[in-house]
C-alpha cells in the first residue's frame, strides 16, 4: 500500500515553455502533498505544500507564479513550471501524506526536468 | 529557522564493518525523525523512523537512536554490504501550518568489497 506515482518520469523542454508534472496517490487519499526539488548531489528542498481544495503554501524564495500548484482532488496534485529556463532543470519529487496522519510522507519516483 | 545538520558528508567502510551517520536538529518541537536511502535517480526510500517518545529502534541491521535533550539522532548500520552503498538522508518534522520535513544534507555511503 501507500503508493505514489509521478508523471512524466522525465521531460525535456525548450526554454520559455511550460511543463506540467502530475503526482498521484494510488491507494490512499492525500489531503496534503508536498513538492520538493533536488539538484545534483544535493538534498531535497521543500518548495511548497499542496492542500486539497485550497491554495498551496510556498516556502521562502520559491516563486508562486512560476511554480503553479493545483490540488484538485484527494489523489492528484499537479506542479506546472511556467516559462521554464535552464536553471529550472532539476529532479522534482512529490510526496503525499495520508488524510488523518501527521508524519509519514510517501514519495513519488520523481521527474527529471531538463530545460534546453 | 529550522535546520538539520548531517555528518559526515561521505563515508567509506569495509564490507562487514559498521557505519554511523549523525544528525542534529534545531526545533525542539520536532517529533518524528525518518531516515531515507536514495539511489541515483530514484525516489527516497524510507528505511527506518523514530518518534520522539522512543529512544531507540532497531530493524535487523539498521538502528536509530534519539537523544531529545541534545537534539541528536543517529543511524547505525551493522554488517554493511555493498548494496548498502547509497546516499542517506535524515529528516525531522517541523510545524508551519502543517507538519513538514526538513532534510539533512545527505551522506554518501560507500561500502568497499
Amino acid at each position: 500500500g501507500a503508493v505514489v506515482s509521478q508523471h512524466p518520469s522525465w521531460v525535456i523542454c525548450k526554454s520559455g515553455t511550460s511543463v506540467k508534472i502530475e503526482c498521484r496517490s494510488l491507494d490512499f487519499q492525500a489531503t496534503t502533498m508536498f513538492w520538493y526539488r533536488q539538484f545534483p548531489k544535493q538534498s531535497l528542498m521543500l518548495m511548497a505544500t499542496s492542500n486539497e481544495g485550497s491554495k498551496a503554501t510556498y516556502e521562502q524564495g520559491v516563486e508562486k507564479d512560476k511554480f503553479l500548484i493545483n490540488h484538485a482532488s484527494l489523489t492528484l496534485s499537479t506542479l506546472t513550471v511556467t516559462s521554464a529556463h535552464p536553471e529550472d532543470s532539476s529532479f522534482y519529487i512529490c510526496s503525499a501524506r495520508e488524510a488523518g496522519f501527521t508524519d509519514t510522507q510517501y514519495f513519488g519516483p520523481g521527474t527529471r526536468l531538463t530545460v534546453l | 529557522g529550522e535546520n538539520v545538520e548531517q555528518h559526515p558528508s561521505t563515508l567509506s567502510v569495509q564490507e562487514g564493518d559498521s557505519a554511523v551517520i549523525k544528525c542534529t536538529y534545531s526545533d525542539s518541537a520536532s517529533n518524528y525523525f525518518p531516515w531515507y536511502k536514495q539511489e541515483l535517480g530514484k525516489r527516497p526510500q524510507l528505511i527506518i523512523d523514530i518518534r520522539s517518545n522512543v529512544g531507540e529502534k532497531k530493524d535487523q541491521r539498521i538502528a536509530v537512536t534519539l537523544n531529545k535533550t541534545a537534539k541528536h539522532f543517529s543511524l547505525h548500520i551493522t554488517e554493511t554490504q555493498p548494496e548498502d552503498s547509497a546516499v542517506y538522508f535524515c529528516a525531522a518534522t517541523f510545524f508551519s501550518g502543517t507538519y513538514k520535513y526538513i532534510f539533512g544534507t545527505g551522506t554518501r555511503l560507500k561500502v568497499l568489497a
